[in-house]
């Protein structure tokens, strides 16, 4: 049962351009989503999260919008830079203290230069 | 900066072994983790630790154990290594609160023959 889910396991982006990673999730009781990325060899690393109260949190180019009805979010990342080629893994997790995070699959963005 | 070290890069095991996995961390967290990392499944986890001598099961427990001695050491254990144990083990450790984000290690990629 993928509570958290990417469907789209990878995604081409020009250099320079818009790159739009989707993240939906199926548990209405999650109310703080993360995202990570993670290079080849090594572990990942936060990159942006967002508490359920809000609908956007914006740090620099990565911005994350949060659609609670439709339990969908994503992570824009503006512009695309060809070190943001990575996996990308949203995560989702709830209550106080609650630590446990649930992850999806990942999706595998490359930026063409 | 948060240092989670994975004592092993690579690994390679035989099936029937015993196989212990060691994790260090050196920011005072409360909370340390093991997860799994498998193409087309993302992170899955395997055990979590609030505390030291204290831990709860994740999604994928069977077939692995854990030790906490020591709030800065978490070990994940095959008690019997089997093939479909052969994948990359990520630990991870976090402060204990609402919307902290855990820091991963580099990976151990496991092989059992």
């Amino acid at each position: 049962d993928q509570q958290v889910k990417q469907n789209s396991p990878s995604l081409s982006v020009q250099e320079g351009r818009i790159s739009i990673l989707n993240c939906d999730y199926t548990n209405s009781m999650f109310d703080y989503f993360l995202w990570y990325k993670k290079y080849p060899a090594e572990g990942p690393t936060f990159l942006i999260s967002i508490s359920s109260i809000k609908d956007k949190n914006e740090d620099g180019r990565f911005t994350v919008f949060l659609n609670k009805s439709a339990k969908h979010l994503s992570l824009h990342i503006v512009p695309s830079q060809p070190g943001d080629s990575a996996v990308y893994f949203c995560a989702a997790t709830h209550g106080f203290g609650n630590e446990k995070l649930t992850f999806g699959t990942g999706t595998r963005l490359t930026i063409i230069p | 900066d948060v240092k989670v070290t994975q004592s092993s890069r690579y690994l390679v095991k035989r099936t029937g072994e015993k196989v212990f996995l060691e994790c260090v961390q050196d920011m005072d967290h409360e909370n340390m983790f093991w997860y799994r990392q498998d193409p087309g499944l993302g992170l899955r986890l395997i055990y979590f630790s609030y505390d030291v001598k204290m831990k709860e099961k994740g999604d994928i427990p069977e077939g692995y154990s854990v030790s906490r001695e020591k709030k800065e050491r978490f070990s994940l254990i095959l008690e019997s290594a089997s093939t479909n144990q052969t994948s990359m083990y990520l630990c991870a450790s976090s402060f204990t609160g609402f919307n902290q984000p855990q820091h991963f290690g580099d990976g151990t990629r496991l092989s059992i023959l």
